[in-house]
């Protein structure tokens, strides 16, 4: 039973560019949360895919989007990238249905930007 | 202020050493999790909780709701539980559950 799949693991980026980073839920699950996690911070929450849409998002600018597909497997994409935006992007899946729900995590990519 | 907060934020101790990691939060949750990552990244869930205490193997967490506060005991450490240990608390919008997380607690037992 294959966990949270995530891709690509390291990534290099300059200043400006776009990224898109991919991940794959666990098995029988159906809702795909993002993060943000800087060096020596914890991880911050970006947003939370689930029917094929956004239910919540986190204190991040609209530079940051996803998409989830009919599969479930989810892409977060970075527009306009700055220095900032060099950390390790978490991909979370649980099941949906009310509160307190584990959730699964990736190993995550890590994202640098030059 | 941080909605969750940890202490200490880092922790060195001596191989079989009793260790306590603590977590306070400051709003409503869903429930609280305790998490451990490795350098590679990886997180790894190690409890859910929402009342009480929970054991398994020589980890020990408990949360008291009316204190808003929560510990993560390791019985007899060992080198190997060196990690950052990462509390959360689950918080519920609509159905839905985010994590927020504490800043987490670098751990390092020496043999």
């Amino acid at each position: 039973d294959a966990g949270v799949t995530q891709s690509p693991t390291h990534l290099i980026k300059t200043r400006g560019q776009q990224v898109t980073l991919r991940c794959s839920p666990k098995s029988g699950h159906d809702t795909v949360s993002w993060y943000q996690q800087a060096l020596g911070q914890g991880p911050q929450f970006i947003f939370q895919y689930y029917e094929e849409e956004e239910r919540q998002r986190g204190n991040f600018p609209d530079r940051f989007s996803g998409h989830q597909f009919p599969n479930y497997s989810s892409e977060l994409n970075v527009n306009a990238l700055l220095l900032g935006d060099s950390a390790l992007y978490l991909c979370a899946s649980s099941l949906a249905g009310g509160l307190g729900q584990p959730q699964h995590f990736g190993d995550g990519t890590r994202l640098s930007i030059l | 202020k941080n909605e969750v907060e940890q202490s200490p934020q880092n922790l060195t101790a001596q191989e079989g050493e009793f260790i306590t990691i603590n977590c306070s939060y400051s709003v409503g949750i869903s429930a609280l999790h305790w998490l451990q990552q490795h350098p590679g990244g990886g997180i790894v869930s190690l409890f859910m909780l929402s009342s009480g205490k929970k054991k398994h193997g020589r980890l020990i967490a408990t949360i008291n709701i009316q204190e808003k506060h929560s510990s993560l005991h390791i019985t007899a450490s060992h080198p190997r539980d060196s990690a950052v240990y990462i509390c959360a608390v689950g918080r519920g919008v609509h159905g839905a559950q985010k994590l927020v997380f504490g800043q987490g607690t670098r751990l390092t037992i020496n043999p």
